[in-house]
Order: C-alpha cells, then sequence, then structure tokens
C-alpha cells in the first residue's frame, strides 16, 4: 500500500519558471490538501479538496492553482515561481472530513 | 479560523510520563481535536483524536475537558524517539474539514 505519494522529493527552479507537484494517494480518500514548510516554521494550508471536482482555499493560496479532475490526484501548480516560493511541499488525505490525516514525504522546492 | 495555543517548548525525562497542554477556547461543537508529531526532516505524523470523550491508542491518551476549550495529550513513558514538535490543531468540520496548523509544542527527552 503506497499511502500518498508526492514527486518530485527535490525541485530547483528559476524565477518565474511555472512547474506542478504531484500527490496521488491510493487509499480512495475524500479529502486532500497541499501544505507549505518554510524552515523553523508550521505548517500553512495551501488549497485543500473535498472530492473530485471540489477545490478550496486555505491560509496561503496566492500563486498556486489546484485542481481535482480525479479522486486519486490532486496536483499543485506554481505559475510564475518565486523565491518566496522557497519551501518545503507537503500534501495530505484522509478518508472523510473529520478522521486521521495521512502525509507524503514532502517535496523541496528552491527558487533562485 | 479556529486557533490552538501551546507552550513553544518542554522538557522531560526519558521513561516518565509528558503532559502536552493545549487550550482552544473557541472551539465549536463539531470541531474535532487531533494531535500531530514531527521529527525532523520528515512529515507531519498522526497522533490521536477525539471529540468530547478521552481517547486511548497505542501511541497516546487525549483527555479532553468538559467545556472543550482545552485538551492535554499524554504519552505515558517518554523515550528518546518521542523528541519531536507536536501540533494540537482543530479539524473545522463546517469548513470542509480543514486542519490550519499552529507553531507546536517542542518537545525535548533527556536521557
Amino acid at each position: 500500500n503506497a499511502g500518498v505519494t508526492q514527486t518530485p522529493k527535490f525541485q530547483v527552479l528559476k524565477t518565474g519558471q511555472s512547474m506542478t507537484l504531484q500527490c496521488a494517494q491510493d487509499m480512495n480518500h475524500e479529502y486532500m490538501s497541499w501544505y507549505r514548510q518554510d524552515p523553523g516554521m508550521g505548517l500553512r494550508l495551501i488549497h485543500y479538496s473535498v472530492g473530485a471536482g471540489i477545490t478550496d482555499q486555505g491560509e496561503v493560496p496566492n500563486g498556486y492553482n489546484v485542481s481535482r479532475s480525479t479522486t486519486e490526484d490532486f496536483p499543485l501548480r506554481l505559475l510564475s515561481a518565486a523565491p518566496s516560493q522557497t519551501s518545503v511541499y507537503f500534501c495530505a488525505s484522509s478518508p472523510q472530513s473529520i478522521g486521521e490525516l495521512f502525509f507524503g514525504e514532502g517535496s523541496r522546492l528552491t527558487v533562485l | 479560523d479556529a486557533k490552538t495555543t501551546q507552550p513553544n517548548s518542554m522538557e522531560s525525562n526519558e521513561e516518565e510520563p509528558v503532559h502536552l497542554p493545549c487550550n482552544h477556547s473557541t472551539i465549536s461543537g463539531t470541531d474535532y481535536i487531533h494531535w500531530y508529531r514531527q521529527l525532523p526532516s520528515q512529515g507531519p505524523e498522526y497522533v490521536i483524536h477525539g471529540l468530547t470523550s478521552n481517547v486511548n491508542n497505542r501511541m497516546a491518551s487525549l483527555a479532553i475537558a468538559e467545556d472543550r476549550k482545552s485538551s492535554t495529550l499524554i504519552l505515558h513513558r517518554a523515550t528518546l524517539r518521542d523528541a519531536a514538535v507536536y501540533y494540537c490543531i482543530l479539524r473545522v468540520t463546517n469548513q470542509g474539514g480543514k486542519l490550519i496548523f499552529g507553531q507546536g509544542t517542542e518537545l525535548s527527552v533527556k536521557p
């Protein structure tokens, strides 16, 4: 059972480039979410989804887009990368809106 | 957004119990109390969650105050592997179940 899989694990971008962080889960979870964690800080919610076709903004959505076309996948798109988006990104999922959240291993992004 | 307040850091001795407090005075009736921990360079790991009654699992116990405005995570016998940042979070069911993390409590365990 793979759980929550994030790719890539590491990425270096130049300012202005775009990219997509992939998140996939094989547990048939309805709820999925993206967080970012800056050095020495807690996690901040970027976007979340309560099911296929439904997404909503979290605390820090600016500069990021998401879509949820399938239950399994929840990609995070950086439209025009900025140095302020240098961070570790975590994807998480849960079976419904009240239970345990399962986290991926994280994707470390550096924007030069 | 529903907020929680935790001490920035706590210390414990190995093999002793640890009580990690959390205040959540603005909790609403349908919000679940969740605890996660994060070891260095790893993603958060679920510890326990509850709504009104105290909860126990293999990792810890969660004691919830009668008015639900505070809770305590109890590690019965701290080990060196329990050194981590512990996050107390409210899962807001009337906002799609989103979880907003606070700063957490950094627990250090002395041998």
